[in-house]
């Protein structure tokens, strides 16, 4: 199947830094990636879907200028979260579409472990 | 907006007994997919159901798609230990984002 790259895999920043995920396809064009915030022992839940080339469309109660989404290529977009709290701490996946647009199969990446100390 | 019940939260079966996860969208669906994720580990697609009434089969699991789009079952006979981990179902309208249920975790005695 198709494969997503997510990198890091974990970080641990300071309170009060920036941190850049990556997520890229690596042998597909995805115009479409999402990203997704996973607390422990719960759901996955939609934080963004990223289109390429245009702004991002943030799900209601996710800060758009905390967290910052950039999809400049067609197989690359990050989400930067900004000013970094610790209640920020969480599992950061991003996933990208592949195939045609009814039966478009969402591959995700390997995830990224943020902890803000 | 769109929601994606899943039932139960937690199953524990001993080894050798079936497991069922249900999933409930209140909207119709374009299409529903499993996927299942270990203790920390990232979700592992498993299969797509696109079809109404659609039955699937992966070896000891069984898939199945309701005829109104908007429920699904995940069904494993005769669990093992290797079975364990949360099943997710997740649901879309053509194009748009998977909604993911709560996941069902399920763990296996020997």
């Amino acid at each position: 199947g198709a494969v997503v790259s997510q990198h890091p895999s974990r970080v641990i920043c300071k309170s009060g830094t920036s941190v850049k995920i990556e997520c890229r396809s690596l042998d597909f064009q995805a115009t479409t990636m999402f990203w997704y915030r996973q607390f422990p022992k719960q759901s996955l839940m939609l934080m963004a879907t990223s289109n390429e080339g245009s702004k991002a469309t943030y799900e209601q109660g996710v800060e758009k200028d905390k967290f910052l989404i950039n999809h400049a290529s067609l197989t690359l977009s990050t989400l930067t979260v900004t000013s970094a709290h610790p209640e920020d701490s969480s599992f950061y996946i991003c996933s990208a579409l592949a195939g045609v647009l009814q039966q478009a199969e969402a591959f995700f990446g390997q995830g990224t472990r943020l902890t803000v100390v | 907006g769109q929601q994606v019940m899943q039932i139960p939260q937690y199953q524990h079966v001993q080894e050798g007994e079936d497991f069922t996860t249900y999933c409930n969208s209140s909207t119709t669906l374009s299409n529903i997919q499993w996927y299942k994720q270990r203790p920390g580990g990232h979700p592992v697609f498993l299969i797509q159901l696109v079809k109404s009434g659609e039955v699937k089969k992966q070896k000891r699991l069984t898939f199945q798609f309701g005829e109104a789009k908007k429920n699904s079952s995940l069904h494993i006979t005769a669990t093992q230990t290797t079975d364990v981990g949360t099943y997710f179902c997740a649901g879309n309208q053509a194009g748009t984002a998977l909604i993911f249920g709560k996941g069902t975790t399920l763990s296996v005695s020997s």
